[in-house]
């Protein structure tokens, strides 16, 4: 079965401190994954891809098969970083269709 | 960015009657667009898929009769609550992807069924 994972519902940590937000993922086969976010009042919006390796507002992720995770990090957490953040996962041959971990919420204290 | 609209964004009705939000996409076409539902502080459920020209996919513990979804234009694509009752009360949520096949999400429409 097709089953994302955010084991923390709330992340709280103080400005400049290191973020860890976890996920993980359970699929047979080849998945995409992906974190969105959604700041307070705004609609989701794509943080970054697992294809892309890319390092978007600081944020990384790297895709670990062998543990089926794709945890999110940051050097050095911002008060603007406080928002929910969302784990993906979409399959190759599923035209698009997301399914999405449980959420969690980041609060970076000043 | 590409842009995803919903119409409209909040709505509260009567048990019994039927509700419809409009899902459009803005600045592309989009063939399937995707609706998901989400409870307060908590994940976004993926009800159907909505495919231009057919008949929508729904997931599995979806009600296709109650969640009538039309997909009648590549820009547009809607879905009717039908009979809604109280527990259908949520926030619905649309998305289509770009021709990089980016998703890209509604702002959402929180309806409330008294």
């Amino acid at each position: 079965a097709q089953r994302v994972t955010q084991p923390e519902k709330l992340l709280s940590v103080f400005k400049g401190a290191p973020v860890e937000l976890k996920c993980n993922y359970s699929y047979s086969g080849s998945p995409e994954l992906f974190w969105y976010v959604q700041y307070s009042r705004q609609r989701l919006q794509l943080l970054l891809r697992h294809i892309s390796r890319e390092s978007i507002k600081g944020f990384t992720a790297d895709l670990n098969k062998g543990e089926t995770s794709f945890h999110l990090k940051k050097p050095f957490a911002q008060e603007e970083d406080s928002a929910m953040y969302y784990c993906a996962l979409s399959g190759g041959n599923q035209g698009g269709k997301l399914i999405f971990g449980q959420g969690t919420e980041l609060s970076v204290k000043p | 960015g590409a842009v995803v609209s919903q119409h409209p964004s909040r709505v509260i009705c009567k048990s019994g009657t039927s509700v419809k939000i409009e899902c459009r996409s803005l600045d592309f076409q989009a063939t399937t667009m995707f609706w998901y539902r989400q409870f307060p502080k908590q994940s976004l459920m993926l009800m159907a898929t909505s495919n231009e020209g057919s008949k929508a996919t729904y997931e599995q513990g979806v009600e296709k009769d109650k969640f009538l979804i039309n997909h009648a234009s590549l820009t547009l694509s809607t879905l009717t609550v039908t009979s809604a009752h109280p527990e259908d009360s949520s926030f619905y949520i649309c998305s289509a992807p770009d021709q990089g096949h980016e998703q890209f999400f509604g702002p959402g429409t929180r309806l409330t069924v008294l």
